[in-house]
């Protein structure tokens, strides 16, 4: 049973930066590309970027400036950095399993990141 | 990069009924078109993957079709529970965008 169970801070600071992670278990970790999704409150989803296990990245071009995703192969983990935060990036963050297989198939619980000063 | 546009962005249909979401891209691709559903409050499940393969466990009243720019969810016999937000992506390559999202209500 693939589980992917996520973290970090809930209550940022404009310019701040957000750090969250995702720790994966349950089934392997090479062979997929590990995702970054956000949901604005009341607003649809935006892919955020991913990245392989060998650390290949994809990004958004929206974002790409400001985010760095990362992977700890050893803790079956990775990571998303989002630097100078406004308010318009609060939303849900998820973290989920991407293949060409079958997309975004395995997702993390979400994390409410609010932006406030 | 390519677009992905839902129609419409809202329904409202009656239980029983046979409804269709459509999915269109500004640029043709292979069928890397995936369907998600969204309850209010919930994590995003994912139904439909390679643009009309059922992922395991999803009713089979739920199908889609398409290819190149165009793409459909159909949900046949509409039941209460299928009350949720749809949202389209793309998958084949970043970025992997989603469409904006339908809302399903009931009438």
């Amino acid at each position: 049973q693939v589980q992917l169970q996520q973290w970090g801070a809930g209550l940022l600071k404009p310019s701040d930066t957000l750090s969250l992670t995702c720790a994966v278990s349950g089934g392997s970790f090479s062979g997929y590309y590990w995702t970054w999704i956000r949901q604005p409150p009341g607003e649809g989803l935006e892919w955020i970027g991913d990245i392989t296990h060998s650390g290949s990245t994809n990004y958004n071009p929206s974002l790409k400036s400001r985010v760095t995703i990362s992977v700890d192969t050893s803790k079956n983990q990775f990571s998303l950095h989002l630097t100078s935060l406004t308010a318009a990036d609060t939303a849900v963050y998820y973290c989920a399993r991407g293949s060409l297989v079958a997309s975004a198939d395995y997702w993390g619980q979400g994390t409410l990141v609010t932006v406030s000063s | 990069d390519i677009q992905m546009t839902q129609s419409p962005s809202s329904l409202s249909a009656s239980v029983g009924d046979r409804v269709t979401i459509t999915c269109r891209a500004s640029q043709g691709f292979y069928n890397y078109l995936a369907w998600f559903q969204q309850k209010p409050g919930k994590v995003p499940k994912l139904l439909i993957y390679s643009a009309s393969t059922l992922q395991l466990g999803v009713p089979s009243r739920f199908s889609g079709s398409g290819s190149g720019t165009e793409f459909t969810l159909t949900i046949t016999n509409l039941q209460p529970e299928d009350v949720a937000t749809y949202y389209c992506q793309k998958y084949n390559s970043a970025p992997r965008t989603f469409g904006q999202g339908t809302k399903v209500e009931i009438k």
